[in-house]
């Protein structure tokens, strides 16, 4: 039962473009949500979050946007840089399994073309 | 301030061994989380400690497993009799609050079972 979704395994984008990846959700009680970047043979790394009163978070290039009644969140990278090509994770947790539970998304691969 | 450390990064075992894997949390972080990636997956939780207690250990598997995170020294956790299925990369991330929010990871552990 996967609750926590990203249907996109991987994304090209060209340098300088916006990145969009999606995550979608199905445990309404899900209270807060996470972006992690990761390298390879690296461990994640926290990027951005965002709580279930707030629809939106912003933190230099990097946007989440959190569509509650559409359980589904989005982050944006503006402009995308090279640097920026790694997998990223969502991550949700709350809905009473404990807030420090991180239900992860498989991830999506992202690639920044120059 | 040094990271999340992790030893060893891989680690070989035959089936039927004893795999034993090291997590040393970021300093003044007392709270543990071990978390599991097969192939193709997203990461999931396997178990919460703080200092000589378990807290969560709901995504442990019933049997072979075991995790324990001493008053001094780095947490354990230990893969008895292992079996191809365990082979995954093992992370560990640390926290400074209970909730858990801020979860910083290290670079995790490759299992492989031959």
């Amino acid at each position: 039962d996967q609750q926590v979704k990203q249907n996109s395994p991987s994304l090209s984008v060209q340098e300088g473009r916006i990145s969009i990846l999606n995550c979608d959700y199905t445990n309404s009680m899900f209270d807060y949500f996470l972006w992690y970047k990761k390298y390879p043979a690296e461990g994640p790394t926290f990027l951005i979050s965002i709580s279930s009163i707030k629809d939106k978070n912003e933190d230099g290039r990097f946007t989440v946007f959190l569509n509650k009644s559409a359980k589904h969140l989005s982050l944006h990278i503006v402009p995308s840089q090279p640097g920026d090509s790694a997998v990223y994770f969502c991550a949700a947790s709350g809905g009473g399994s404990g807030t420090y539970k991180y239900i992860f998304g498989t991830g999506t691969r992202l690639k920044v073309l120059a | 301030n040094a990271g999340v450390m992790q030893n060893p990064r891989h680690l070989v075992r035959r089936r039927g061994q004893e795999a034993r894997l090291r997590c040393s949390p970021m300093k003044g972080h007392s709270h543990v989380y071990w978390y599991r990636q097969l192939p193709e997956e997203g990461l999931k939780f396997m178990v919460y400690l703080q200092k000589e207690n378990i807290i969560d250990e709901s995504g442990m598997p019933k049997e072979r497993f075991s995790a324990e995170f001493p008053k001094e020294g780095p947490s354990i956790l230990r893969i008895q009799q292992v079996v191809r299925g365990d082979s995954a990369a093992y992370f560990c991330a640390s926290s400074p609050l209970p909730t858990g929010d801020e979860q910083y990871f290290g670079p995790g552990t490759r299992l492989t079972v031959t």
